[in-house]
């Protein structure tokens, strides 16, 4: 079985400090886990991904995110903030074997001027 | 071409309609997905084609039926919605299905208004 619980519905920063989302998962084995950003009334883009390599992901647009196994979480960074930032994240997680992605609730990020 | 379109961007339909939303790619990708997003929630998976034939349906009622003509269409039929299937619906396609680091590509959507 696989989860993922992202701990914030929403996230308010301004522009130019760091951002921060937070999420936590559950898989019974090594799982892959993936950041989505969605702007409003758009689909889904693919900010970066986790898959067993290297622990600090680097995405596009600055953002990046570790794996920590102790802690089961998988939390995005970014150091600045920029006004285009402010969108839905969706953190998801694909269990080894699992049929599907299981995404997580959703964090709506919020910049201010 | 990294992009996945689909038709048409907005719709609004009666109860009695019979419509068809459309999602096309270019990327040689083999699985293709129907999603449903109501507002402020995460995208809930309808149906997944592997090489044109259906792999999955998450029990979606039968009002919602799915086709792939080809490799790189995807069509959802619908009939006799209820105002309830209101919602966002979004195409997306990957490589294929069932590797751990799938990187799905999603279309913009089709916003659907069922009066």
């Amino acid at each position: 079985a696989q989860s993922v619980t992202q701990l914030d519905s929403h996230v308010s920063v301004s522009e130019g400090t760091p951002v921060l989302l937070r999420c936590n998962y559950s898989s019974s084995y090594s799982p892959s886990l993936f950041w989505y950003v969605q702007h409003p009334n758009k689909g889904l883009q693919l900010l970066l991904k986790y898959t067993s390599a290297a622990t600090l992901v680097k995405g596009i647009n600055g953002f990046e995110a570790e794996f920590k196994k102790s802690e089961t979480s998988f939390h995005l960074t970014k150091p600045s903030a920029h006004m285009s930032d402010a969108a839905e994240y969706f953190c998801v997680v694909r269990g080894r074997g699992a049929r599907q992605l299981t995404f997580g609730s959703g964090t709506q990020l919020t910049v201010l001027p | 071409d990294t992009e996945v379109t689909q038709t048409p961007k907005h719709l609004v339909m009666g109860m009695t309609n019979k419509k068809s939303l459309k999602c096309e790619q270019h990327m040689g990708h083999r699985a293709m997905y129907w999603y449903k997003q109501k507002a402020k929630k995460p995208p809930e998976l309808m149906f997944v084609y592997s090489y044109e034939k259906l792999s999955i349906n998450e029990s979606v009622p039968s009002r919602f039926s799915p086709e792939c003509p080809n490799s790189s269409l995807l069509n959802l039929h619908l009939h006799a919605l209820q105002p309830e299937d209101s919602a966002l619906y979004l195409c997306a396609s990957s490589q294929v299905i069932g590797m751990m680091d799938e990187k799905l590509f999603f279309g913009s959507g089709t916003q659907l208004s069922v009066l």
